[in-house]
């Protein structure tokens, strides 16, 4: 069985520059996560998406970030502007159901913003 | 609460030994719990998970006990291996769906 994809790997940006990250889920799987890494901490969860509707957005920073997931399948995090506090991980997760289901996640997109 | 910081707590182990993981979680509400594997560059893997209702659970060579009391959990790990060396995350989850992430620990192995 093939494990989420994440595109891509590493970005480099300045800030206020724009970046959009890509999630392709396991097949099957309903939801989705998008969680942010910061160096040395636990992952932290932005938005999680109940097949293309979202379920909980409440630690996501609107006024810069947004995500969809329009079929209930890929998904795509954007962040415009960037700024430096931005450079984390974002790793994308995705579970069968939503309610105490193993999350499983992919590589991650490292992010830098300089 | 959050985790603050770059230094995890880091666990030093010689290649055989038995590893002992200690997670404190923070809601009695809390009735999933999960330890995730985090090696370099790579995404946090599923390693063994437990709910409320029971103490210990079993998997190949890792053991989770919880302790609701204290709201205590832990990881063992059996004959602990180089390619154990990874940061390891407890995760809790209340009645709600989000999982709430710990802060981490570094376990290294010595050979």
């Amino acid at each position: 069985e093939a494990g989420v994809a994440q595109s891509p790997r590493y970005k480099i940006i300045e800030k206020r520059q724009s970046v959009a990250f890509w999630c392709n889920p396991i097949s099957g799987h309903a939801t989705l996560y998008w969680y942010q890494q910061i160096l040395g901490q636990g992952p932290k969860l932005l938005i999680q998406f109940q097949n293309n509707g979202v379920v909980d957005d409440s630690q996501l920073p609107k006024d810069r970030f947004s995500a969809e997931r329009l079929k209930g399948v890929d998904s795509t995090l954007k962040i415009q502007p960037a700024k430096l506090e931005d450079s984390a991980v974002y790793l994308c997760a995705s579970s069968l159901r939503t309610r105490g289901e193993t999350q499983y996640f992919g590589p991650g997109t490292r992010l830098l913003v300089l | 609460g959050e985790s603050v910081g770059l230094h995890l707590p880091t666990l030093s182990v010689q290649e055989g030994d038995n590893s002992i993981i200690n997670c404190a979680y923070s809601n009695s509400a809390s009735d999933y719990f999960i330890w995730y594997k985090q090696e370099s560059g790579k995404g946090p893997q599923f390693i063994i998970d437990i709910r409320s209702n029971m103490d210990k659970r079993q998997g190949q060579r890792v053991t989770v006990l919880l302790n609701k009391t204290v709201k205590h959990l832990s990881l063992q790990i059996a004959a602990t291996q180089p390619g154990d060396s990874a940061v390891y995350f407890c995760a809790e989850k209340a009645s709600s769906y989000k999982l709430i992430f710990g802060s981490g620990t570094r376990l290294l192995v010595r050979p």
